[in-house]
């Protein structure tokens, strides 16, 4: 089975500030990666696929990139609105996995 | 609209069995893979099981493989999970998700139901 880690587990950052999520595939997979946000009490909500398509009606200030083990996920401008922990999910072949997850807060 | 709603949680004691649903509308229901994901408190999200449109070929996680049963009925438009033996680290919200068309990635996602196990 394919492990994904991300990093960082947590993060603190100013509204406005670039920030910057890493998740890390156990072996090739393409480009068969997803970005999830979850937010507080609520379910998951897909942003990103294919490791770098934005899903209808996501912000541009997201965004993502990578291809094979490695891939970022970047908010270009910290809103208030995007507190939450963002995951990331292969889906090269099953089982899909998830990242850990990275808290994102506002300092 | 996707609409998915996830019913059958609730407390339950070590050992004994649970079924969850998973009422969908807003698409051909059939048309579609379906899949479970798990999150236990303050924890990550653990993928489960999916299940292609038909229903004739079905995948676990290792974890829940032997214990966990998913299944679906077209004719009514319901995903189940039938979780056996359930133990305390079995406590999490269980959300049901509906699966993009080429390569099954949960898509839509409901609200989740709450299952806690606990004698």
């Amino acid at each position: 089975d394919i492990q994904m880690t991300q990093s960082p587990s947590s993060l603190s950052a100013s509204v406005g500030d670039r920030v910057t999520i890493t998740c890390q595939a156990s072996q090739d997979i393409s480009n068969y990666l997803n970005w999830y946000q979850q937010k507080p009490g609520k379910a998951p909500n897909l942003l990103i696929y294919d490791a770098s398509t934005l899903e209808t009606g996501v912000p541009s200030r997201f965004s993502g990139s990578g291809s094979g083990t490695d891939f970022t996920f970047t908010i270009s401008s910290l809103q208030p609105e995007d507190i939450a922990t963002y995951y990331c999910q292969h889906y090269d072949n099953l089982p899909y996995s998830f990242g850990q997850g990275t808290k994102l807060e506002i300092k | 609209e996707v609409q998915l709603l996830e019913s059958g949680g609730g407390l339950v004691q070590p050992g004994g069995s649970l079924r969850l649903s998973c009422a969908a509308s807003g698409f051909t229901f059939s048309s579609y893979s379906m899949t479970w994901v798990r999150q236990a408190p303050g924890r990550g999200l653990e993928w489960l099981s999916a299940i292609s449109g038909s229903g004739a070929s079905a995948y676990y996680a290792d974890s829940v493989k032997g214990r966990f049963t998913i299944s679906r009925d077209n004719s009514k438009n319901t995903l189940y999970l039938q979780i056996n033996s359930l133990r305390a680290e079995d406590t999490a919200v269980f959300y049901c998700a509906k699966g993009e068309s080429s390569n099954w990635y949960p898509e839509y996602w409901g609200q989740g139901t709450l299952v806690t196990v606990s004698s």
